[in-house]
């Protein structure tokens, strides 16, 4: 039973577009929810992250949605950069579970120059 | 920079022999990580560490044993490798407290093939 799910393994944008990448999770107990980004070869990173308590979160191009009600969340980046293009894992996590993160499958995006 | 290093980057073994990958970290963090990343699979955790001779399994354990006798190693054990072993591991440490909402700071891999 996947309690984060990634439902887009890939994605492809223009460069300067939006991109959005989603993720789902089942477990009500989640109430921090981060975003890591990964490029090959290397270990992913933190991008951003938002508590429960809100529905939105911005730190420059990167704006993450949280919808609590649908258990959804979304990561918007405006402009796209050829520089995006990575794996972007989505992770969620609960006080009962301290540290222990679970992590979605990632989305490939592509950004075309 | 983390400060974590991870050794070996790359190795490949045999099924049946055992393996130990080390985790080194430079900045005395209590809380210490490992996970795998399969294609499908996203990051799974195998074990974790809370600190000194403190350990306890994550969701995919079975086949790994883990020791930490010294805060800056976290080192994981294959006993006897397996085909189903062959992964990119990470190690990864939390800095913040309290560690539920702090992000990990992941090394950079070891990717372990077993033939």
């Amino acid at each position: 039973d996947q309690q984060v799910k990634q439902n887009s393994p890939s994605l492809s944008v223009q460069e300067g577009r939006i991109s959005i990448l989603n993720c789902d999770y089942t477990n009500s107990m989640f109430d921090y929810f981060l975003w890591y980004k990964k490029y090959p070869a290397e270990g992913p990173t933190f991008l951003i992250s938002i508590s429960s308590i809100k529905d939105k979160n911005e730190d420059g191009r990167f704006t993450v949605f949280l919808n609590k009600s649908a258990k959804h969340l979304s990561l918007h980046i405006v402009p796209s950069q050829p520089g995006d293009s990575a794996v972007y894992f989505c992770a969620a996590s609960a006080p009962t579970n301290a540290g222990k993160s679970t992590f979605g499958d990632g989305t490939t995006l592509t950004v075309k120059p | 920079d983390a400060g974590i290093t991870q050794s070996p980057r790359h190795k490949v073994t045999e099924t049946g022999t055992p393996v130990t990958l080390r985790c080194h970290q430079t900045e005395n963090h209590r809380y210490m990580y490992w996970y795998r990343q399969d294609p499908g699979h996203g990051l799974r955790l195998i074990h974790y560490s809370y600190g000194v001779k403190d350990t306890d399994k994550g969701e995919v354990s079975d086949g790994y044993s883990v020791s930490r006798s010294k805060t800056e190693d976290f080192l994981l054990t294959l006993e006897s490798a397996t085909s189903s072993q062959t992964s990119v591991y990470f190690c990864a440490i939390s800095k913040e407290q309290p560690i539920y909402n702090s992000p990990l700071h992941f090394g950079n891999g070891t990717r372990l093939t077993v033939t």
